[in-house]
């Protein structure tokens, strides 16, 4: 089946600078795709979405991007905080019932 | 999005036997789907809940070992059954609301099998 990989499994930032998490994927029919945000303990949070027919989706604090020319997809989160500190997984979605995850990407806030 | 609740939200358990996680969600949902997240490690898709008929499982899952129920649109169980240390990992439950793609996943059941 197709993947979905991160390009870094781990990320220290600053509090207060901007963060960016990115994530690569494989099947270039892909046309949903979702960040989630998983604290210790916890189970995986939605953060955001964008479909394929959109490059750029903002939120509160975030923004996704995607590049489907080189089935790229980030996560960029502005003035990172301690509390966003989590493991953050990039979906897509392969067939209407079945989502493909990402192996995660380790954000660590320093105070 | 749903508000989703698990049962038990962890245990240890001894090896040869089974444990049933419950999935409550607060309103109807479409589409219920069990997920692991073995330690350090992303989420795999188990089985798709189907509402009073068997569940669809995925290549490497089969339901003697991982039996669900879902007898309405707000409660799923799934058993892990004859348990050995290989299973301990994170057992997640996941929705999807109306004809929305978005899935919401439940705080999961941590399961230690010694």
């Amino acid at each position: 089946g197709e993947s979905v990989g991160l390009h870094l499994p781990t990320l220290s930032v600053q509090e207060g600078d901007n963060s960016i998490i990115n994530c690569a994927y494989s099947n270039s029919a892909s046309d949903y795709f979702i960040w989630y945000k998983q604290e210790s303990g916890k189970g995986p949070q939605f953060i955001i979405d964008i479909r394929s027919n959109m490059d750029k989706r903002q939120g509160q604090r975030v923004t996704v991007l995607l590049n489907k020319t080189v089935k790229h997809l980030s996560l960029q989160i502005a003035a990172t905080q301690p509390g966003d500190s989590a493991v953050y997984f990039c979906a897509e979605k392969i067939t209407g019932n079945q989502f493909y995850f990402g192996t995660g990407t380790s954000l660590t806030v320093i105070p | 999005s749903a508000v989703i609740s698990q049962k038990p939200s962890r245990d240890i358990c001894q090896r040869g036997t089974s444990l049933t996680i419950q999935c409550q969600v607060d309103s109807q949902v479409t589409m219920m789907f069990w997920y692991r997240q073995q330690p350090g490690q992303s989420l795999t898709l188990i089985a798709t809940a189907n509402q009073g008929s068997e569940a669809t499982y995925e290549s490497g899952f089969v339901i003697d070992k991982f039996p669900i129920s879902r007898p309405n649109l707000t409660f799923s169980t799934l058993t892990v059954s004859n348990m050995s240390p290989e299973d301990s990992s994170i057992y997640l439950c996941s929705v999807r609301t109306g004809g929305q793609e978005t899935q919401y996943f439940g705080p999961g059941t941590r399961l230690l099998v010694l």
